[in-house]
């Protein structure tokens, strides 16, 4: 199984509202990211999760909270967006977080903030 | 910074045809590999090469790359409709073993 799957697919919330995005994968890998994806960009790297620690963190605002529950999950909570992180998000996960692991990425979550 | 740069932005051709890509980048690399994104989705992985190899080949795809000009190229050969997609280089970013440095990608539409 060379999945990672994402939910929900898409998701509208307004500025007030709390969501989360849930990403899981059953490959026994240990590192787990979330990228954010703008239309017509390449994606950027948000957060870095390795052996369910958060290792990195690329100076994203607050309102972006993620979570590593277990070596399969992995969590964004969102809360008090701007209509500007309107965005894909992907997630990926790679056997380890060295750069010779390839990483295999979900379908992304579309959101759309109002 | 390392992001990279594809050449050509987009690039049309007809089904059969051979599709070329290029991609250039500015700082030293460990690896660089080549991704596709289909309509806005997730990213599949194409194809990893190593700095110290010049050239790999799995299946239709043949990938260069030249260190001492910094840059590589993917080639498509006869291409299918399914082969529409953004293609994306993506160096491994230098001080972090981690790093995934997306270049713009190059969207390519392969008509029937």
């Amino acid at each position: 199984d060379t999945e990672v799957t994402q939910t929900p697919k898409h998701l509208v919330m307004g500025m007030t509202n709390k969501k989360s995005l849930k990403c899981e994968q059953h490959m026994g890998h240990r590192a787990m990211y979330w990228y954010k994806q703008k239309a017509k960009k390449p994606p950027e790297l948000m957060f870095v999760y390795s052996y369910e620690k958060l290792s990195i963190n690329e100076s994203v605002p607050s309102r972006f909270s993620p979570e590593c529950p277990n070596s399969s999950l992995l969590n964004l909570h969102l809360h008090a967006l701007q209509p500007e992180d309107s965005a894909l998000y992907l997630c990926a996960s790679s056997l380890l977080a060295l750069s010779t692991d390839t990483q295999y990425f979900g379908p992304g979550t579309r959101l759309t903030v109002l | 910074s390392q992001q990279g740069e594809e050449d050509p932005q987009a690039l049309s051709i007809q089904e059969g045809e051979n599709a070329t890509m290029n991609c250039s980048y500015k700082t030293s690399i460990n690896n660089l590999q080549w991704y596709r994104q289909n309509s806005g989705r997730g990213l599949v992985h194409l194809i990893l090469i190593r700095s110290n190899e010049r050239e790999k080949h799995s299946g239709r795809l043949r990938v260069t790359l030249d260190t001492s000009k910094k840059s590589s190229s993917l080639l498509i050969t006869a291409s299918r409709a399914a082969d529409t997609a953004s293609y994306f280089c993506v160096m491994n970013s230098g001080g972090s073993n981690y790093k995934l440095t997306f270049g713009k990608g190059t969207l390519l539409t392969v008509n029937p």
